[in-house]
């Protein structure tokens, strides 16, 4: 799996769009793009995933660059509850990934 | 929907003791999957069943670990001897069919091995 960079942590205004970047700049072609995040004490959550498409679905959405070399998630309008850490992953097969150390996102009231 | 339930939550055990984890899937998901998490390795797959059948067990890390799931409602990862080394959050995932985006996570057994 390709190594992907995250900022360590990150703050964001309820209500703002929270805007996460990551960089995977060694990513290869069958490689997607991946995103999950940790509420404190519970498991991981799927958010989102593409390969090279920006997605969208309820929860955020998936900004690619044409290069592929980085990608941002967005969460629109975030909310307190959205407070997590949130992991950036590039993996070719599924389920195999492992997560690095994330950014820790604060959305403050 | 329950979701993934996970027992116990809390583990303390002695080094050289057996320590078994349990998990319920989510009714009617056919893929379960056994992760741990630690600070310094992130977290990694360690197992994964196909309608009870285990397909990847490459991230099982010694034979000190075992894993089974004698029905579709039931899975139990187990070591034995325990080690310090075995500290971690163990997460019990289950999924319907092979899509990423279908997996859901329990709650983690967070291990402590003195």
């Amino acid at each position: 799996d390709a190594k992907t960079t995250q900022p360590t942590s990150m703050d964001c205004a309820e209500g703002r769009a929270a805007n996460l970047p990551c960089n995977h700049s060694t990513i290869s072609g069958n490689e997607y793009v991946y995103w999950y995040r940790q509420i404190h004490s519970q498991g991981p959550q799927y958010i989102i995933h593409g390969l090279k498409n920006n997605e969208t679905n309820e929860m955020a959405s998936l900004i690619i660059t044409e290069d592929r070399k980085s990608s941002t998630l967005i969460l629109p309008h975030a909310t307190l509850r959205d407070t997590a850490v949130y992991y950036c992953i590039a993996a070719s097969g599924t389920y195999k990934y492992i997560f690095g150390t994330g950014t820790r996102l604060k959305v403050l009231a | 929907d329950a979701g993934v339930i996970q027992s116990p939550r809390h583990e303390v055990t002695e080094m050289g003791q057996e320590v078994t984890l349990r998990c319920k899937p989510i009714s009617g998901h056919d893929y379960l999957f056994w992760y741990r998490q630690t600070m310094m390795r992130g977290l990694e797959l360690l197992i994964y069943f196909n309608n009870n059948v285990p397909i990847d067990d490459s991230g099982m890390p010694e034979d000190r670990f075992s894993a089974k799931m004698p029905n579709a409602s039931f899975s139990t990862l187990k070591i034995q001897p325990s080690e310090p080394r075995d500290s971690a959050v163990y997460f019990c995932a289950s999924s319907l069919g092979p899509q990423v985006e279908t997996q859901y996570f329990g709650p983690g057994t967070r291990l402590l091995v003195l």
